[in-house]
Order: C-alpha cells, then sequence, then structure tokens
C-alpha cells in the first residue's frame, strides 16, 4: 500500500505559486520523500527528492516538517505546461530492494490561465 | 544517450496470446522496474531487478514474467494475454547505490489492448 496521503486535485491560477500537500506519518527514520509528475500519460518524470532538509532545484522546492510527517512541494510560479498529476512518494529502503517506487494516486493540478 | 526505450509503443493482443515487451537503457543501471497504469490510477509495480540475474515480485505480478540477463535489458513477458491485462505498462531505471537515493527515469510507455 502507498505509504503517502495526497489531495486528489487542486487547482492553481497561471503564475501563482502552486503547493501540493502530502501526508506520510509513517515515515521510517531512513526514507526519502521524492515528488514524481505524470503529463498527459506518458512517463511519469523526476521533480526532486529529499530527507530532512528543504531541497530546491531549477523545478521546484521541497519543504519537510521538523517531524518528517508531511511535505509541501513548491511550483514557484505554475504555467499551463506544468499541468499533470503530481505524485507524492516515500520511497522503499534497502539496497535489495534497489529503492523501489510506490505510487499512490496522487494530486491532478490543474493551472488556469 | 537514449534513456529507457521501450517497445512497441501500441499492441493488441488476443485473448490467450503471448507477447514481449522490450525494456531497454544506456545508462548503465543497476535497478530496473515494470509498472502498469490502469485508467484514472496510479502506477503498481509489477516486477524489479536490482542486477542481471536478480529479480523479484512488486505488487501485481499475476500473470507476467520477468528476467534480466544484461544490465541493459528487462523484458516483461505475457504468457497467455487476458483482458484485464489491458494497461498501459511503464519500465523504468535507476542507479542502486548503498545510502544514496536517485532518481528514476521512465520509459514513454507501452499501451497493451487484450480483446
Amino acid at each position: 500500500d502507498a505509504k503517502t496521503t495526497q489531495p486528489p486535485s487542486m487547482d492553481c491560477a497561471e503564475g501563482r505559486a502552486a503547493n501540493l500537500p502530502c501526508n506520510h506519518s509513517t515515515i521510517s527514520g531512513n526514507e526519502y520523500v521524492y515528488w514524481y509528475r505524470q503529463i498527459h500519460s506518458q512517463g511519469p518524470q523526476y521533480i526532486i527528492h529529499g530527507l530532512k532538509n528543504n531541497e530546491t532545484n531549477e523545478m521546484a522546492s521541497l519543504i519537510i516538517t521538523e517531524d518528517r510527517k508531511s511535505s509541501t512541494l513548491i511550483l514557484p510560479h505554475a504555467t499551463l505546461r506544468d499541468t499533470a498529476v503530481y505524485y507524492c512518494i516515500v520511497r522503499v529502503g534497502g539496497y535489495n530492494q534497489g529503492g523501489k517506487l510506490i505510487f499512490g494516486q496522487g494530486t491532478e493540478l490543474s493551472v488556469k490561465p | 544517450n537514449a534513456g529507457v526505450t521501450q517497445t512497441p509503443k501500441f499492441q493488441v493482443l488476443k485473448t490467450g496470446q503471448s507477447m514481449t515487451l522490450q525494456c531497454a537503457q544506456d545508462m548503465n543501471h543497476e535497478y530496473m522496474s515494470w509498472y502498469r497504469q490502469d485508467p484514472g490510477m496510479g502506477l503498481r509495480l509489477i516486477h524489479y531487478s536490482v542486477g542481471a540475474g536478480i529479480t523479484d515480485q512488486g505488487e501485481v505480478p499475476n500473470g507476467y514474467n520477468v528476467s534480466r540477463s544484461t544490465t541493459e535489458d528487462f523484458p516483461l513477458r505475457l504468457l497467455s494475454a487476458a483482458p484485464s491485462q489491458t494497461s498501459v505498462y511503464f519500465c523504468a531505471s535507476s542507479y542502486v547505490r548503498t545510502g544514496l537515493n536517485t532518481e528514476a527515469f521512465f520509459g514513454q510507455g507501452t499501451r497493451l489492448t487484450v480483446v
């Protein structure tokens, strides 16, 4: 079973920040939080990941609460091309499992003009 | 550098037929996996491999076989296709490094219809 909970859908105005929440209350100390997105049923695309510190890259920022039980993905200036399903994933650890990804239902983000 | 390549992109099978979905990566990744995605749902893990000669089952392995004879290739076999296997199939690969976490790269999918 997926170890994360996300709202099924969200809307965001173009040019505004999109804040996508995720709950992962059962996360273990060595498990990372990953975010992927899927546009028009294409293959999922990696966005960002983190352990306990906030992270930022050219696509987004990831804010993880101090207790690590929830996180927020921030797209600072959403565009129409950011319309997609966003998946928050807690990556299963262990070398013999390769850190496999278990997907939940994700959040369908609609960016509107 | 082509990334993860899946073939074919589309396939229609009759019930009971067999086929192999191909997946190849040129990034020398140890870890490869297969997912299926049904309409309106997230991806579900079918099988995965952490290296040549090593495979294991995911969430929904029934009706599928895999093998990993080389680092580059990870084919998915349907021995006797059923309508319930109508889905979009995605292959993914990544490095496996103890103590580190790396991003997974996905192919563009194979859209399979079983009639």
